[in-house]
């Protein structure tokens, strides 16, 4: 089946850890998005790239790093400079970037700082 | 930032009756997008609605968008206890070649 794979769907980090929440594509879109959403709050986009070994930043990018050497594949690391990390990420895709075009969404990652 | 705002924020009525669900942005659009979440779930493509258009339907959706206003109208007619969720617009801005979210409204539909 085509789609947007997230992983892990929950994860846990100490105060001081980088960690790196995968998200993978075979819809072969050209696009990715990464966004945060907070408990009971809309989407936040943080970082997005429009095509391999390209991105750019979101409105809420400090503290966040972003990598696409793969078409399929838009890691996202949360760095220990983001000092409230505790929310739900978002990964998504569309074919293109730009106006009109409908964006698929994974089934999010949850981080939580212990 | 948030570019759009939905009103209200939570709603419950009754299975049947309609929802309607608004959104308000603040700057030019090229199209303007509803989302669904089901809770702790990524996001679904509802409809799209471009800005040279002033209504569209798709099954029991109907949105209207007035960008003179810059807002946009979700309505659900006879909702199903399956309608519950979180419905979100999103905006494609000119010159940002990512859609930027409102809040959501929460949507209770009792059965």
């Amino acid at each position: 089946d085509g789609g947007i794979t997230q992983s892990p769907k929950y994860l846990f980090r100490k105060e001081g850890q980088n960690v790196t929440l995968s998200c993978e594509q075979n819809l072969n879109h050209d696009a990715m998005y990464w966004y945060r959403q907070d408990p009971g709050q809309g989407l936040r986009l943080i970082y997005y790239s429009q095509i391999v070994n390209d991105f750019q930043k979101g409105d809420i990018a400090e503290g966040y790093s972003v990598s696409r050497e793969k078409k399929e594949s838009f890691p996202l690391t949360v760095t220990s400079a983001q000092k409230n990390p505790t929310a739900f990420y978002l990964c998504a895709s569309s074919i293109a970037s730009g106006t009109g075009n409908t964006i698929y969404f994974g089934e999010g990652s949850w981080l939580t700082v212990v | 930032s948030q570019q759009g705002e939905e009103d209200p924020q939570a709603l419950s009525i009754q299975e049947g009756e309609n929802a309607t669900m608004n959104c308000s942005y603040k700057t030019s659009i090229n199209n303007l997008q509803w989302y669904r979440q089901n809770s702790g779930r990524g996001l679904v493509h509802l409809i799209l609605i471009r800005s040279n258009e002033r209504e569209k339907h798709s099954g029991r959706l109907r949105v209207t968008l007035d960008t003179s206003k810059k807002s946009s109208s979700l309505l659900i007619t006879a909702s199903r206890a399956a309608d519950t969720a979180s419905y979100f617009c999103a905006t494609d801005r000119t010159g940002r070649r990512a859609l930027t979210f409102g809040s959501g409204t929460r949507l209770q539909v009792q059965p």
